[in-house]
Formats: structure tokens, C-alpha cells, sequence
């Protein structure tokens, strides 16, 4: 258990709605990472906060795509106006210290009909 | 343009043999490696790391190898294990003058140990 829980485990949506996915890691954990993965690839960084602070986002992370951490402690991912290329393995990730490994969630599996 | 390369997709592997994993990487600001292990459904998960400064790290069956010189590490698995079979990331950050990037990964290797 690496104490990062991610909630749905899997959604699927109709293309065009809008779906938002939650992270909750354990306390100690002040970095907060957002990462997607898709068949046949190793997980692509898409954004990442310090305490509430959103620190970098990724050139992946298009105008639809929104995360926030409004006190520090769990975060939220919402896609608007889904499209089918948004279909995949989201993967939230947390880490103590700056270097020191990620722990990542078991991720919420998006599909887009 | 890939940083992170594992040009092996999948490697089969005798229980009891050593497995070896192997991962290239072209950013010779990358100065933290680490390996990660995916079962399906499941997220990565942490399995050892290595850091720039040094060429080997061990624990317990794993043990990594760094060669900054042709920026390439290895995983070896020793002996491998049935329960070992699953997808292998290698992942990189990189330093950039204390401000550190974030971790990029390869496309992973899917390691089967045959009993």
C-alpha cells in the first residue's frame, strides 16, 4: 500500500462531458504529481503542485484539462469536453521529499465512447 | 524524442536465472534513475533507485547498474522469481541546477519467468 488512493477506478463517459478524478495522498506527502499512461507506453508527466502550489504543467496538459489542490492534501483532475484521445490510465503519484521516489496510486482508467 | 529508451519490449526468463532489464538515456542532466514494477490494474510500483554519484545500488534479489559514461543502467534479478513477471519501468530526473525535473519514463520491458 503506498497510501495513495485514487478515486473512480474506472469511468466511463460519452464523449463531450465533462469527468473529474480524485487523489488523496497521505499527509507527509507534500509533491503531488498527475500522470497518464496509454497502451504500449511508460507513464507521461502531465502536472505537479507543492503543498497547494501547481508548480509545472506539462505541454500535454491542453486547455481542457484542469488540476487542482486547494489545501495541500488531496487533488482533483477534471477533463472538459472529453474526446476519445483522452482515453487512459490516470495516474496520481506523491513524494516527501525532492528526491525521493514517487508513490503512485493504482490510477483511474478513463474511457471515452 | 524519447529520453528514457527500453528497446527491449519483453524478455522470458528461466525461474532461478538472473534476469537483466536494460535501459538507455540521452539527458546527461538526468542524475537520479529509477526502476518501477506494474502488475496489470495496478499502479507502478517503487523498486530501487540509484543516484548519479554512484554505479551500483543493491536490495536483497535487485540490484542496479549505472554507466554514465554510455548513459545506460541495467536491472538484474537474481534468482528470478515467477512472482517477478510484470511490466519494468525505468524512469530519470534530471538536475537542473537545483531545481529538479520530473521523473520521465521509458516504455517498459514485460519480464515472464517461467517456472
Amino acid at each position: 500500500d503506498t497510501g495513495v488512493s485514487q478515486d473512480p477506478r474506472h469511468k466511463i463517459t460519452k464523449r463531450g462531458q465533462n469527468v473529474t478524478f480524485r487523489c488523496d495522498p497521505i499527509s507527509e506527502h507534500n509533491r503531488l504529481y498527475w500522470y497518464r499512461q496509454t497502451l504500449g507506453q511508460g507513464p507521461e508527466f502531465l502536472t505537479y503542485f507543492q503543498n497547494e502550489a501547481q508548480l509545472e504543467k506539462s505541454r500535454l496538459l491542453s486547455d481542457r484539462f484542469s488540476a487542482e489542490r486547494p489545501k495541500g492534501s488531496f487533488s482533483t483532475l477534471e477533463i472538459q469536453r472529453t474526446e476519445q484521445g483522452d482515453s487512459a490510465m490516470y495516474l496520481c503519484a506523491a513524494s516527501r521529499q525532492p528526491n525521493s521516489p514517487l508513490h503512485f496510486g493504482n490510477g483511474t482508467r478513463l474511457t471515452v465512447t | 524524442d524519447q529520453q528514457v529508451k527500453q528497446n527491449s519490449p519483453s524478455l522470458s526468463v528461466q525461474e532461478g536465472r538472473i534476469s537483466i532489464l536494460n535501459c538507455d538515456y540521452t539527458n546527461s542532466m538526468f542524475d537520479y534513475f529509477l526502476w518501477y514494477k506494474k502488475y496489470p490494474a495496478e499502479g507502478p510500483t517503487f523498486l530501487i533507485s540509484i543516484s548519479s554519484i554512484k554505479d551500483k545500488n543493491e536490495d536483497g534479489r535487485f540490484t542496479v547498474f549505472l554507466n554514465k559514461s554510455a548513459k545506460h543502467l541495467s536491472l538484474h534479478i537474481v534468482p528470478s522469481q515467477p512472482g517477478d513477471s510484470a511490466v519494468y519501468f525505468c524512469a530519470a530526473r534530471a538536475n537542473y541546477g537545483g531545481s529538479q525535473g520530473n521523473l520521465i519514463f521509458g516504455k517498459g520491458t514485460k519480464l515472464s519467468v517461467k517456472p
